[in-house]
Parts: C-alpha cells; structure tokens; sequence
C-alpha cells in the first residue's frame, strides 16, 4: 500500500475552514484516498474517501490533486467538537475486505 | 440501523491471565469483522480481520488469538496475558463498501 505524509499537527479557528494535507506520491491507479478521524479515547469514525475525483458529503469535502500525489480534506466550518487526530490512508480498490494501515495522523486542534 | 458494541469497556488484568473481548454487531449480515490495537501513543495495528464464520485471519504474529463462533460474533482472546499486550482494543466492521470501516467503542486493557 502507498505511504501517506501528514504533518503532525494544526490548529485552526472555530468557524474556518480547516484543510488538512496528505502526500501520497506513490499512490497507484487502482488505490483509493479514505480520510478517519478519532476523538480521544473514541474509536475512529470514516469521514469520506475517493480515487481521483473530488468528493463532498455532509462531514467535509475531499480534494485530490489531477496527479493524485496529494489530496486535501476540508471541514468547512470546524468547530470545537472536531478536535481530533485525523488520517489519510490509501487503500487500494478490488479487495474484499478493509484492511487499512493506519499512519501518525495530525492532530487538529480547533481553538475558540 | 447498524451498531457494534464491545466489551468490557475497561479491563485490568494480571500478568499470566486469560483474555476475552467480545464484540458484536447488529442490524447487518455476513459483516467483515475486525480486531485493531492501539498501544499507548501509537496508531492502530490491525490484528486480526474475517471474512466468515471460522474465517479468521492474523496480521501479526502474537500472544493473541480470535474467532468467530456466530456471523455477528468476533471474540478475542489471550490464554496468557503479557505486559506488551496492553492497549486499547478496536473492533470494527465493514460491508458492501470495504473500506469503510465501523468502529465499536473499544475496550481499555492494562496489564500489571
């Protein structure tokens, strides 16, 4: 499976955007981007994943660079409850079962 | 709707002791069923994953073992607990979309 790079910490405003980056520069065709996060002491919780087309849902948006080497989660408007470790994994697609390599992850720490 | 519950919750056992965690989810069939630790500052390692009744199998090799008697039923167990074998114990499940997993809300094992 590709390798992921996040750095390993953020901060970001309540009520702004937070964009979280993840390098994934040996990703492969058939490998998908999927996005976790885990409150403290919580299991992880799924927020969104894609292959090469950028993604949107009811948590946050998903943006992958046209070479796929990279790719951004965004939650619009963060707040308080989003502090978090966040992970990008890159899984690839056709597998029957989800196996995912969890990395460091960065720690989002939204402020008031 | 789906859930997954797990338990016990918190567990302290002494070193040499027998392990079991159990893990159940509802409101779904034939799931892929997981078993992940996370050891204290550390990310998640997947243990052991199912794709079936008596299909078990292991990531790593460990102190560990699992099973799975019902569909919705994933056990883990120890015969003899180590120190190293502290940490918090994820169990999780997938269906029609692999890479989507769902997490229960993990069990907290300290080995003394």
């Amino acid at each position: 499976d590709a390798k992921t790079t996040q750095p390993p910490s953020m901060d970001c405003a309540e009520g702004r955007a937070a964009n979280l980056p993840c390098n994934h520069s040996t990703i492969s065709g058939n490998e998908y981007v999927y996005w976790y996060r885990q409150i403290h002491s919580q299991g992880p919780q799924y927020i969104i994943h894609g292959l090469k087309n950028n993604e949107t849902n009811e948590m946050a948006s998903l943006i992958i660079t046209e070479d796929r080497k990279s790719s951004t989660l965004i939650l619009p408007h963060a707040t308080l409850r989003d502090t978090a470790v966040y992970y990008c994994i890159v899984r690839p697609g056709g597998t029957s079962y989800g196996k995912l390599t969890f990395g460091q992850g960065t720690i989002l720490t939204v402020h008031p | 709707s789906q859930t997954i519950h797990q338990w016990p919750a918190t567990l302290v056992q002494p070193v040499g002791s027998p392990l079991s965690l159990e893990c159940t989810v509802e409101g779904t069939s034939n799931p892929n069923l997981y078993w992940y630790r996370q050891a204290a500052g550390r990310g998640l390692q997947l243990l052991f994953y199912s794709v079936g009744i008596g299909q078990i199998s292991s990531e790593v090799p460990q102190n560990l073992s699992a099973s799975r008697p019902q569909d919705r039923q994933f056990i883990l167990s120890s015969k003899k607990l180590l120190l190293s074998d502290s940490g918090f114990y994820l169990c999780a499940w997938s269906g029609s979309s692999p890479g989507e997993l769902f997490f229960g809300e993990g069990s907290r094992l300290t080995v003394l």
